[in-house]
Formats: structure tokens, sequence, C-alpha cells
């Protein structure tokens, strides 16, 4: 399909295990989020990728949590040591160029996680 | 202080009339705004963005912003019981980074 993919769609985990969750964005879009959402809150900020610039990280809650883009294209997740309050969906957008106003930010699924 | 802030809500009003979402942001840099729809259990869809100062419609949808009072608002003519959603308000800075507020929870009643 054209749009954002996400994978795993849903992950249960057991307590301090690490999880990966994958990212593939819309093809010839330069600019990658990560939001978190936990039941009935906002989105949370996690990361920013623009281009070739170095992320934002400002968002990611805690060293365990880390994420990469490599080629430019797909990102990874990962949450290492998981935690109960680790258990939310994690949201991926993609769109041109971050800094151009008019861009239009697409959202995939998203991964429901869940760490019991 | 948050960096966007919304009221949670519920914001409830009958069928046919008029819902009103507020935002604030904090960051006078602010270049544009939005306004994203999300369903229970969906991811958000956009509904409408707004760069300059004034209002913009879009149908039954008007988007106000005043950036000298730092503050952005959606206007929602008509309700139907399908707009019935949480509506998120999003801030983009000169970087690129987009930062949402909590949302608001509309309930619209038959």
């Amino acid at each position: 399909g054209a749009g954002v993919s996400q994978s795993p769609s849903n992950k249960v985990t057991e307590k301090g295990k690490d999880v990966e969750l994958r990212c593939d964005p819309i093809s010839g879009h330069t600019a990658l989020y990560w939001y978190r959402q936990s039941l009935g809150q906002g989105l949370e900020f996690l990361i920013y990728f623009q281009g070739n610039s170095a992320p934002d990280k400002s968002g990611l809650p805690s060293d365990r949590f880390s994420a990469e883009r490599t080629g430019g294209s797909v990102s990874t997740l990962t949450i290492q040591r998981t935690q109960q309050e680790d258990s939310a969906v994690y949201l991926c957008a993609s769109s041109l160029a971050g800094q151009n106003s008019g861009n239009t930010i697409y959202f995939g699924e998203g991964s429901w996680l869940t760490v019991v | 202080q948050k960096e966007v802030e919304q009221n949670s809500g519920p914001l409830s009003v009958p069928e046919g009339a008029i819902a009103s979402l507020n935002c604030t942001y904090s960051d006078r840099g602010s270049q544009s705004f939005f306004w994203y729809r999300q369903y229970s259990g969906k991811s958000p869809e956009l509904i409408m963005s707004i760069y300059s100062n004034g209002d913009k419609e879009d149908g039954r949808f008007t988007a106000q912003l005043n950036k000298a009072s730092q503050y952005v608002s959606l206007l929602i003519r008509d309700s139907q019981p399908s707009d019935s959603a949480t509506y998120l308000c999003a801030v983009k800075g000169n970087t690129g980074k987009l930062i949402f507020g909590q949302g608001t929870t509309l309930q619209v009643k038959p």
C-alpha cells in the first residue's frame, strides 16, 4: 500500500523483555515522527527524524528508549527492559520535508504494545 | 506549562449546534497549526491546517488563529453525531517538530 506501514500491529511482551517496533514511511517522505499514546491520553512526542539531520530525541522518556532510521527510510523504535507503564499504542507518521508548513503528516495504524 | 494545551472535556453539544474547540500554545515561533480528529481505537486524521492569522473555512469546519494571543480554535457548524470524537490540536515549530495537545472529547447528542 501507499500509506505509512507499522509492524507489529499488536505485541504482548513480558516485563523486562526488549521490543522492536517498525515503521515504513510513505516513499519519498523525509520527515518521520514517533508518538506514544496511552489509553485515553493525547499523543506524546517521542522522536523526529528529518532527512540527514540529527534526530530530535527530546521526547524519549528514558534511556530504555531508542530509535534509528536506516537509509532515510525505515525506522525502528526499540524499548529495552520493558515496564508495564510502557503499554500504549506507538504511532508513526511521515511527511515530505518537515519544516515545510504545507506538508501533510500521515499516520500509520499504530503498534499496540501490552507489557504483562 | 505544557507546549500545547486543550480542555480535555467532554464537550457535549446537541445535534445541529456549533461546537467550539480551543487550544493555546507556548512557542511564539510556531508556524503551522493543525486540527486532527481521532475516533476511538483509530489513528488521527487531519481535518484542518492553518498558517496565518484569521479564519479558514472548509465545509462545516472553521479554524481560527490568533498568533498574538497564541490561540487557535476549531468551530464545527451543524454538529452531527458522527462528529463525536477526540479533537487534537497540533503545533509545528520552525524545525518541523510537531507537538500535540491532550485532545478534547466532543459528544454530539441526537
